[in-house]
């Protein structure tokens, strides 16, 4: 089975707007990482944030990590017709190498 | 710099036929890995090799054989095609055993 789950699955939003999508994930980790995939592309990375953080930012993009409740935001702000694309959070465990994705968020940005 | 390259791009097998993909990544990365992407499903792992010389299942290993030829490359085999293994695959890989993912574009296949 997975090890994340994102929230929610989909999310139209306007152009200048905030758009805020959540990840929850069942096993300890050594750090959370955020992807986006634009449509017929690969993964690309976005940010990683280690389980000791609580708060990483990059741009137009805030990451939270809540690992009592093993869940992370991902925040992007003033979003822009290029944000559309699917976001995959992933979880590197402390009991393997496996990065392990979930079925991600389609966010799509209205002009 | 190509960064990872995947063969071929497209393919369409009958059941029953056998194929490989290719994975060769010009990093110096010594993880590689390979995941399948299906609808709704995000990314699950197939296989994965931490360094060269070894390769371990993932969540979705049945139907697939691995070999990791090199450092530079991975391939996945798949035996005997089944329409469930209809998907589109992608290769990534990682400096080390822990951290960010570089993924190649991806190989859509389709089982008939």
């Amino acid at each position: 089975s997975q090890q994340g789950e994102e929230d929610p699955q989909a999310l139209s939003i306007q152009e200048g707007e905030n758009a805020t999508m959540n990840c929850s994930y069942k096993t300890s980790i050594n750090n959370l990482q955020w992807y986006r995939q634009n449509s017929g592309r690969g993964l690309v990375h976005l940010i990683l944030i280690r389980s000791n953080e609580r708060e990483k930012h990059s741009g137009r993009l805030r990451v939270t990590l809540d690992t009592s409740k093993k869940s992370s935001s991902l925040l992007i702000t003033a979003s822009r017709a290029a944000d559309t694309a699917s976001y995959f959070c992933a979880t590197d465990s402390t009991n393997d190498y496996k990065l392990s994705f979930g079925a991600g968020t389609t966010v799509t940005v209205r002009a | 710099n190509a960064g990872v390259t995947q063969t071929p791009k497209f393919q369409v097998l009958k059941t029953g036929q056998s194929m490989t993909l290719q994975c060769a990544q010009d990093m110096n990365h010594n993880s590689m890995y390979w995941y399948r992407q299906d609808p709704g499903m995000g990314l699950r792992l197939i296989y994965y090799s931490a360094s060269e010389g070894t390769t371990d299942k993932g969540e979705v290993p049945n139907g697939y054989n691995v070999s990791r030829l090199n450092k530079r490359e991975f391939s996945l085999r798949l035996e005997s095609a089944a329409p469930s293994q209809t998907s589109v695959y992608f290769c990534a890989t990682r400096p080390t055993q822990v951290g960010e993912l570089f993924f190649g574009e991806g190989s859509r296949l389709t089982v008939l």
